[in-house]
């Protein structure tokens, strides 16, 4: 596989379920970066990795957690989402944090009930 | 408050002709400028980008302006093609390369 990948591409859980999105990249990049995408809003950045630190944590709340084990692969912890948490998660990387280009994977539609 | 906007939710054009989608940005910090291609179902894809040491930046049909004084870009694609119906993120960041900012998309619709 080449490029930037997600899995699931659909996610439907409950409020009170736990799941978990995937990111991996085959770029060899080492930043990796998490957005959200609401209807009719802009992409919204959520968190930063950088060499698998977190570099910048855009004020999410803590229902939101993510994880970074190595510089390929990305996850985004779910647990007692709300209704307003619905939206298409898309997990980007760059070659380093300096550099703007991000490819993106394409994204995780959630649906939380 | 959006430091990024694009004011056209959508826009259709007759394959052949001009498309020009449009830009602004509030912030003066900003000097780097990204346009992005979204085609249902797939991630955003980097399409063309401009530093502001530079008003033009050309690639094959696609043309990026920046007039930094007015703080607006435009996205030029010539001749459009019906594979050029997507939806058009444009994108800032400040020096660092910190966040990119993105506006709300603009949707293309090329007619054949």
């Amino acid at each position: 596989e080449t490029g930037v990948t997600q899995t699931p591409r659909h996610l439907v859980m409950g409020m009170t379920n736990k799941k978990s999105l995937k990111c991996e990249q085959h770029l060899g990049h080492n930043a990796m970066y998490w957005y959200k995408q609401s209807a009719k809003k802009p992409l919204e950045l959520m968190f930063v990795y950088n060499f698998k630190e977190q570099t910048e944590n855009n004020s999410v709340p803590s229902r939101f957690s993510p994880e970074c084990p190595n510089s390929s692969h990305l996850f985004l912890h779910l647990h007692t989402l709300q209704p307003e948490d619905s939206a298409l998660y898309l997990c980007a990387s760059s070659q380093d944090r300096g550099n703007n280009e991000q490819f993106f994977g394409p994204g995780t539609r959630l649906t939380v009930l | 408050d959006q430091q990024v906007k694009q004011n056209s939710p959508s826009l259709s054009v007759q394959e052949g002709r001009i498309s020009i989608l449009n830009c602004d940005y509030t912030n003066s910090m900003f000097d780097y400028f990204l346009w992005y291609k979204k085609y249902p179902a797939e991630g955003p894809t980097f399409l063309i980008s401009i530093s502001s040491i530079k008003d033009k930046n050309e690639d094959g049909r696609f043309t990026v302006f920046l007039n930094k004084s007015a703080k607006h870009l435009s996205l030029h694609i010539v001749p459009s093609q019906p594979g050029d119906s997507a939806v058009y993120f444009c994108a800032a960041s400040g020096t660092g390369a910190n966040n990119l900012f993105f506006g709300t998309g603009t949707r293309l619709t090329v007619i054949p």
